[in-house]
């Protein structure tokens, strides 16, 4: 069974540039996250689907930060507008449902300059 | 605000030696999972122990719901164990981690 996979697995930034990042989830799953990981720190959920609609999206800075899943499977994290203050790595998880068990994919790590 | 503590920050065993990792939570849960993450990998699920006590392998989860607490008990610990372990809590619909314990084990 494929795992969650994720791309670009890197990005660089000059503030003020926008970026999108893609995720995948494992097939099946109707629940899919995203984290923010800054570094040195735990992950911090941004927001969250359950099939297409967003459960939870109340830690995603909404000026710059959108996130869509339209058919339910692949979903897409967009910034607009880079700060340096958004270096981290992003992180997708899914999951067979709330509560159940996640899976994480490697990551994208973004470098905002 | 939802908080998870994790303790110690970070621990330095020596190979063969045994670990003990704790997280508190900040309200009730009934939803803890512990993951492992070495540096720059992906995170991994080890266990997801909602109350009780769970074991994989050398892992042992014990979860004890009225006291908001859960631990991780690493037993005979390797080299290949060094990492960052993370604790999180969902709730209704939340899902707050810890900053984790950094383990390093030494030869």
């Amino acid at each position: 069974e494929a795992g969650v996979t994720q791309s670009p697995r890197y990005a660089v930034l000059q503030e003020g540039q926008a970026v999108s990042f893609w995720c995948d989830p494992i097939s099946g799953h109707d629940t899919l996250y995203w984290y923010q990981q800054p570094r040195d720190q735990g992950p911090q959920l941004l927001v969250y689907f359950r099939d297409e609609a967003v459960i939870d999206n109340s830690q995603l800075p909404s000026d710059r930060f959108s996130a869509v899943r339209p058919k339910g499977t692949n979903s897409t994290l967009k910034i607009q507008s880079a700060k340096q203050g958004d270096t981290a790595t992003y992180l997708c998880a899914s999951s067979p449902g709330w509560g159940d068990t996640q899976y994480f994919g490697p990551g994208t790590r973004l470098l905002v300059l | 605000e939802q908080q998870v503590q994790q303790s110690p920050a970070s621990l330095v065993l020596q190979e063969g030696e045994n670990a003990e990792l704790q997280c508190s939570f900040s309200i009730f849960t009934n939803q803890v999972q512990w993951f492992y993450q070495r540096p720059g990998g992906r995170l991994v699920s080890l266990l997801y122990n909602p109350s009780g006590t769970k074991q994989s392998g050398r892992l042992t989860s014990t979860t004890v719901i009225k006291e908001r607490r859960s631990s991780l008990h690493i037993s005979s610990s390797q080299i290949t164990d060094s990492g960052t372990y993370l604790c999180a809590m969902e709730n209704t619909d939340k899902v707050v981690f810890g900053t984790g314990t950094r383990l390093q084990v030494s030869p």
